[in-house]
């Protein structure tokens, strides 16, 4: 069974960098995709991106690419969500979240979900 | 990039009450793409429909999803104390890029 498990949560400064964590203790982690969601503080759910850790086939969203870098280990069956220089706006929970997708149905949805990981940038 | 309209964003009810939450689509999505979660305080997520209608293994029977094209609907049959949470709707394209909707808080009247 999937079982995802994120990294703790950090309190940054502006300008920081940050690399946080997501761990499949229980499946073979090259066989789906792997999807980042923010979550700002009382506000919705937002899509960032997904990676294939099997061959590292990334996608983002618009609204995220060039402001963060998804990637995977799949040695440690482990993504990451990355960001260079933070900002207080990047302050959020992060989740990530097992994307399904069938090719033969179209089902498309998130099963499996990591516990969270909340960033706090604060000067 | 569709955009996925929830409505509305509170709706107050009792319990044993019926809950029917709407997600409306700014252009024709795929209803296989289409699906639903419950969110409660302090936790993940949570899957309940996909595929528009299916629902997701373990959830009781009084969820069920509905709609096509760009209307689609969540409906709680009757209201149990476990079910007042956030409830969003999400899409995915061919490309498999993803939405949500804004949410929808169910809370008790």
């Amino acid at each position: 069974e999937v079982q995802l498990v994120q990294s703790g949560a950090e309190v940054k400064m502006p300008g920081e960098s940050l690399r946080i964590s997501c761990t499949d203790s229980g499946h073979t982690f090259t066989d789906y995709w792997i999807a980042w969601v923010r979550q700002m503080p009382g506000k919705g759910l937002e899509w960032m991106g997904i990676i294939y850790p099997g061959d590292s086939d990334t996608r983002y969203s618009p609204s995220f690419e060039g402001q963060v870098t998804i990637s995977a280990d799949k040695s440690i069956s482990t993504a990451y969500l990355q960001w260079s220089s933070l900002k207080a706006s990047d302050s959020a929970m992060y989740y990530c979240a097992r994307q399904y997708y069938n090719i033969l149905t179209g089902h498309s949805y998130f099963d499996y979900w990591g516990q969270g990981t909340l960033v706090t940038v604060s000067s | 990039e569709i955009v996925l309209t929830q409505s509305p964003g509170t709706l107050s009810l009792s319990l044993g009450e019926r809950a029917t939450l709407s997600c409306r689509a700014s252009q024709s999505v795929s209803s296989s793409s289409l699906a639903w979660y419950q969110q409660n305080p302090g936790q993940a997520p949570r899957l309940l429909i996909y595929g528009a209608s299916r629902r997701a293994t373990g959830i009781p029977d009084r969820f069920s999803g509905s709609g096509s094209g760009t209307d689609f609907t969540l409906t709680i049959s009757r209201l149990e104390p476990e079910d007042f949470a956030v409830y969003y709707c999400q899409q995915c394209g061919n490309s498999l890029g993803c939405s949500f909707g804004q949410g929808t808080k169910l809370e008790i009247k």
